[in-house]
């Protein structure tokens, strides 16, 4: 597609529940990350895919949260008995590498996930 | 860790006039992203500085990278109100694993 796509754009959850976001990275795109945004703040690292390679999942913040990739597509992060504090914009980025390293992320417009 | 400071994080001014927000990082990195977002909005990237002594401008903003002061600069000139958003700087490591974002500035330009 023409750009990063995300779905749901918002998604409204009740304590407890399980949610599943999903991230449509630029083709030809090998990086993709996730971040989230808390109301008013900056943006919040959670994972990193490239390529084939094992993610980098250092910004996870607890084991409610995992991400998967197939190969260089579709990316869904899910996140486990959510609680209120998870209530954030999600944002997913994909970026194409460039001499060896990655060039400037593409954001995609983000779901906005409010836990109840 | 890498921390990414920007300042002001919060920045009032009335149009026409021009002003600078700064971005400091606290690690080496060669590569520099400029940010603007609206509310409600996602991130839409407006600068890509990647050496050192690399300036950009688009209209009337105008970006530089200095890494060894490892500080960049988003200068205003002659402010409108289309203007107002928040700004983010961001790094990347050579290791490339993350993009590494500054506070951000919130712009808010004064008719």
């Amino acid at each position: 597609g023409a750009g990063v796509s995300q779905s749901p754009s918002n998604k409204v959850t009740e304590k407890g529940k399980d949610v599943e976001l999903r991230c449509d990275p630029i083709s030809g795109h090998t990086a993709l990350y996730w971040y989230r945004q808390r109301l008013g703040q900056g943006l919040e690292f959670l994972i990193y895919f490239q390529g084939n390679s094992a993610p980098d999942k250092s910004g996870l913040p607890s084991d409610r949260f995992s991400a998967e990739r197939t190969g260089e597509s579709v990316s869904t992060l899910t996140i486990q008995r959510t609680q209120q504090e998870d209530s954030a914009v999600y944002l997913c980025a994909s970026s194409r590498p460039g001499w060896g390293r990655n060039t400037e992320a593409f954001f995609g417009q983000g779901t906005r996930l409010t836990v109840v | 860790e890498l921390k990414v400071e920007q300042n002001p994080l919060f920045l009032s001014m009335q149009e026409g006039k021009n002003y600078t927000i700064y971005c400091n990082y606290s690690t080496t990195s060669d590569r520099l992203y400029w940010y603007r977002q609206d509310p409600g909005k996602s991130l839409e990237s407006l600068f890509v500085l990647l050496s050192n002594g690399a300036v950009k401008q688009e209209g009337r903003l105008m970006a530089s990278l200095d890494t060894k002061a490892r500080l960049s600069t988003l200068h205003i000139t002659a402010a409108v109100h289309d203007l107002s958003a928040t700004y983010f700087c961001a790094v990347d490591t050579y290791t490339g694993n993350q993009f590494y974002f500054g506070t951000g500035t919130s712009l808010t330009v004064i008719p």
